[in-house]
């Protein structure tokens, strides 16, 4: 079933240790984004990717690193955990265009210790 | 920049009863706007989305949303709420054809 895969599901972390969250998409798109997503505060954009190469910031990029070294994959690297990137963490895809809609991951929940 | 503000955090509708979910944006020119639901412990479901034309867009669902320059709106509406749509929604905009910003959402809680 084509769609995006997230990995892990769930993590628990020790503070300072450095963690990848894996996406991956078989849609083609050209788009991705990694967002996190914490009670009152909705989601909030991380980094995103327009196209194979390319990155950018989104409003919480801080703590936060991506690579598109390809249109499927998009990793999210916490070099170095800190219980405030306690969260759940979402990726999409969607073909770039202004009206085309983005497709979810399930989320990856992530408790920084 | 573009944003989308959803000014209801918690909104209670009986079941049976009509919603409405309040989604107010910021941008000079048209905007690409979208609503989502995340039913819980779930990722994100497309409802609809408004670019262009005619102002009231049907989703899934049974949802609609009506585009409403003056207002700076695209709330959303259902004329009679199942147990089934307790859920979070969000409304969003595609900022600059890149980012796809969201709002801070609106937790619907449907009561018998």
């Amino acid at each position: 079933i084509a769609g995006i895969t997230q990995a892990p599901t769930s993590q628990i972390l020790a503070a300072g240790r450095r963690m990848t969250l894996r996406c991956t998409q078989d849609m083609r798109h050209n788009a991705m984004y990694w967002y996190r997503q914490d009670l009152g505060l909705g989601l909030r954009l991380i980094h995103y990717s327009n196209t194979a190469g390319t990155t950018g910031k989104g409003e919480v990029p801080d703590g936060y690193s991506v690579s598109r070294a390809n249109t499927d994959d998009f990793p999210l690297t916490l070099a170095s955990a800190v219980p405030s990137q306690t969260s759940v963490y979402f990726c999409a895809s969607r073909q770039e265009g202004a009206a085309t809609e983005a497709f979810f991951g399930q989320g990856t929940r992530l408790t920084v210790v | 920049a573009q944003s989308v503000t959803q000014p209801d955090i918690h909104i209670t509708v009986s079941e049976g009863a009509s919603l409405e979910l309040r989604c107010n944006y910021s941008y000079g020119a048209t905007p690409y706007l979208f609503w989502y639901v995340q039913s819980p412990g779930q990722g994100l479901q497309l409802l609809l989305k408004y670019f262009s034309g005619d102002t009231l867009v049907q989703g899934i669902k049974g949802f609609e949303a009506e585009f409403k320059r003056s207002q700076s709106s695209f709330n959303l509406r259902k004329p009679s709420v199942h147990w089934s749509d307790a859920a979070e929604y969000f409304c969003a905009v595609v900022q600059g054809f890149q980012k796809l910003v969201f709002g801070t959402g609106t937790r619907l809680l449907v009561s018998p």
